[in-house]
């Protein structure tokens, strides 16, 4: 079964500041999305990583991809007050290159940026 | 616009009584999915469609049941049998299983007293 972890769940932090949010998950994947939720909202889509040492940016973010480490950091520069949400990874299993067709979802970080 | 919608946005009954949420795509998508997120929790998936007339359990499909008679629709009922229905319904789509992200819709928020 895969299993997705991120770290941390509650994150609060500083306006201008950096930091990083971990996604690890057990099993073989070259696939990994991140998305934003907004409190009461859906998720909209942030990232989709799709091969080994992926890096996208958009602003201050930045997501990256290690599939050996089966490992994706999403990385937050300076942060801002409009950062504030709750960040989810989402990993494709998939096996020789099939996927089986859904996206597991990690737990979520509760971001929180004081001024 | 192409887009996922549902409906609808709120939505109250009592025990006892099933309820149909509506999830429709304009996206051209085959695959579908049903969420369940609770309040400061992550998702869960309730069912999911790859394809037109077939659908696969998810991680919690008790007390749930779907259909994919077409393409563009993917209803979700809620029947008496799920024992904590009270929750944030998220439907999804892709273009192909495994293929791209998922898009999902603005969400029904269903209220069970």
């Amino acid at each position: 079964e895969l299993k997705v972890e991120q770290n941390p769940l509650f994150l609060s932090m500083q306006e201008g500041k950096n930091y990083t949010i971990y996604c690890n998950y057990s099993t073989t994947s070259d696939r990994l999305y991140w998305y934003r939720q907004d409190p009461g909202k859906s998720l909209e889509s942030l990232f989709v990583l799709l091969s080994n040492g992926a890096v996208k940016q958009e602003g201050r973010l930045m997501a990256s991809l290690d599939t050996k480490a089966r490992l994706s950091t999403l990385h937050i520069t300076a942060a801002v007050h409009d950062l504030s949400a709750t960040y989810f990874c989402a990993v494709d299993m998939n096996a020789g290159g099939t996927s089986y067709g859904k996206l597991t979802f990690g737990q979520g970080t509760i971001l929180t940026v004081h001024p | 616009d192409g887009g996922i919608t549902q409906s609808p946005k709120y939505l109250f009954r009592k025990e006892g009584q099933n309820v149909t949420l509506s999830c429709e795509q304009n996206l051209n998508h085959d695959a579908m999915y049903w969420y369940r997120q609770d309040p400061g929790q992550g998702l869960r998936l309730i069912y999911y469609s790859q394809i037109v007339n077939d659908f696969q359990k998810g991680d919690i499909a008790e007390g749930y049941s779907v259909s994919r008679e077409k393409k563009e629709s993917f209803p979700l009922t809620v029947t008496s049998a799920q024992k904590n229905p009270t929750a944030f319904y998220l439907c999804a789509s892709r273009w192909r299983p495994g293929v791209g992200e998922q898009y999902f819709g603005p969400g029904t928020r269903l209220t069970v007293t």
